[in-house]
């Protein structure tokens, strides 16, 4: 079975603070991704990694960066939290089409 | 902008109905149509996916159904359970791409 852990399940931040969020996944997957989930909004895509050291801006980047230094592991940065950044995080894993799931951070920054 | 559009936000069903989610899409180069399953506290999991080759999918109790000329698909839950009340997205993508887009999601209710 696939697994993608991530490092938190919730997360209280205060505004202003630099957020790390991590993300493993198991299964030796090239790609990776960081969505964040709000509702009425679906799922929207922030970053992603195609393979180690290699990024790509999603749809919703702004405000965050990402690094992938080894396989496995995938992480989010949010420099400077504000409060429009409390969310649901989730991160993914892919093969061959199909989007392996973590069980998410639920971020609120106060 | 939204490159796919879900509809309804939310429907409620009495157990043994059948809730009825649809998608639409304006790329016309999407060839891969996932459906995806969230429980509460979980992330989501790959549910069922279509490719339009072909008009119709079913995986036990959920049914694909596919619209290639009018870009639009929907999920059939067939004989709903109250197991089955989850949030549901549907989502497009090319398949040698990386990115799939996401529908904004439907919460169904099976009531008991």
């Amino acid at each position: 079975d696939v697994k993608v852990t991530q490092s938190s399940r919730y997360l209280v931040k205060r505004t202003g603070e630099k957020v790390f969020l991590e993300c493993v996944q198991d299964m030796d997957h090239e790609n990776m991704f960081w969505y964040r989930q709000d509702p009425g909004l679906g799922l929207r895509l922030i970053y992603f990694s195609y393979d180690v050291k290699m990024k790509e801006k999603g749809d919703i980047p702004e405000g965050y960066s990402v690094s992938r230094e080894k396989k496995e592991r995938f992480s989010l940065i949010l420099e400077s939290a504000s409060t429009n950044q409390t969310s649901m995080y989730l991160c993914a894993s892919r093969r061959i089409g199909t989007q392996y799931f973590g069980p998410g951070t639920r971020l609120l920054v106060l | 902008q939204q490159q796919v559009k879900q509809s309804p936000q939310s429907l409620i069903v009495q157990k043994g109905g059948i809730p009825i989610i649809n998608c639409a899409y304006e790329n016309t180069a999407f060839d891969y149509f996932p459906w995806y399953q969230q429980f509460p506290g979980k992330g989501p999991a790959l549910l069922i996916a279509i490719r339009p080759d072909v008009s119709e999918k079913k995986e036990g109790r959920f049914t694909i159904s596919f619209n290639k000329s009018a870009k639009q698909f929907s999920l059939h839950i067939m004989d709903s359970q109250p197991g089955d009340s989850a949030t549901y997205f549907c989502a497009a993508s090319k398949e040698d791409d990386y990115k799939l887009s996401f529908g904004a999601g439907t919460t169904v209710t099976v009531r008991a």
